[in-house]
């Protein structure tokens, strides 16, 4: 266990649709990233917020977008969900933003858009 | 541009063999980090080791060791004696200095049989 929570494990919704996952970092780690997972592109980095405000993007649509609250847990936002949005979106923690921290992984969100 | 490149799709052994996964990167810094993570198939990401671009010494971990060579810019991952357990999606990532974020190879799948 990683100490990095998501919500739902699971989610089924349809094309057009919207949907929120969310995120709890592990105690005291401040960065939180997300990524996304799918058979065609891989493991690709999305976002990255740091206490609150927007580190780094990657390659994160426009239809998609994220927050950090001030108790550090995390939402990512899917909105006019297409097909090719289907895959597993991963958050994961670190302690800060540096180079060298460690990220630890939640055990993800498996989005199937139908 | 960093990159991953793991160019072994999927590797099949039988129990008690060696094997070793392959990892080339490609990265404008001096100063970066490599990790390599196991997605078992439960599919969470567990972090296995962190090396940074100026300590090239080899590292053992029981069954798993890692040979890092900048000369040929790879960090070859290899399992001693494997376990059916050891079956696994396993990727390698790099950060490059100053980001925290990481980039991932498109990982191999390792199919140990009994």
């Amino acid at each position: 266990d990683s100490g990095v929570t998501q919500t739902p494990k699971h989610l089924i919704t349809a094309t057009g649709q919207r949907v929120t996952l969310r995120c709890s970092p592990r105690s005291g780690d401040l960065s939180v990233y997300w990524y996304q997972q799918s058979l065609d592109q891989g493991l690709q980095f999305l976002i990255q917020y740091y206490n609150g405000e927007e580190r780094a993007k990657g390659n994160i649509l426009e239809r998609f977008s994220a927050q950090q609250f001030p108790d550090l847990h995390s939402e990512l936002n899917l909105s006019s969900l297409e097909l090719g949005d289907s895959a597993l979106y991963f958050c994961a923690s670190s302690e800060g933003t540096s180079d060298y921290n460690e990220q630890f992984f939640g055990p993800g969100t498996r989005l199937t858009v139908l | 541009a960093q990159k991953v490149t793991q160019a072994q799709t999927e590797i099949s052994v039988v129990e008690k063999e060696d094997v070793t996964l392959d990892c080339v990167y490609e990265t404008r810094d001096t100063t970066y980090y490599l990790f390599w993570y196991k997605q078992p198939p439960s599919g969470e990401l567990v972090f296995l080791i962190r090396r940074n671009s100026f300590d090239e010494q080899n590292e053992i971990s029981g069954r798993y060791s890692w040979n890092f060579q900048k000369s040929t810019s790879s960090f070859n991952f290899t399992i001693t004696a494997s376990q059916v357990v050891d079956s696994a999606v396993y990727f390698c990532a790099l950060s490059e200095e100053g980001y925290s974020t990481l980039t991932f190879g498109k990982g191999t799948m390792l199919l140990v049989s009994p």
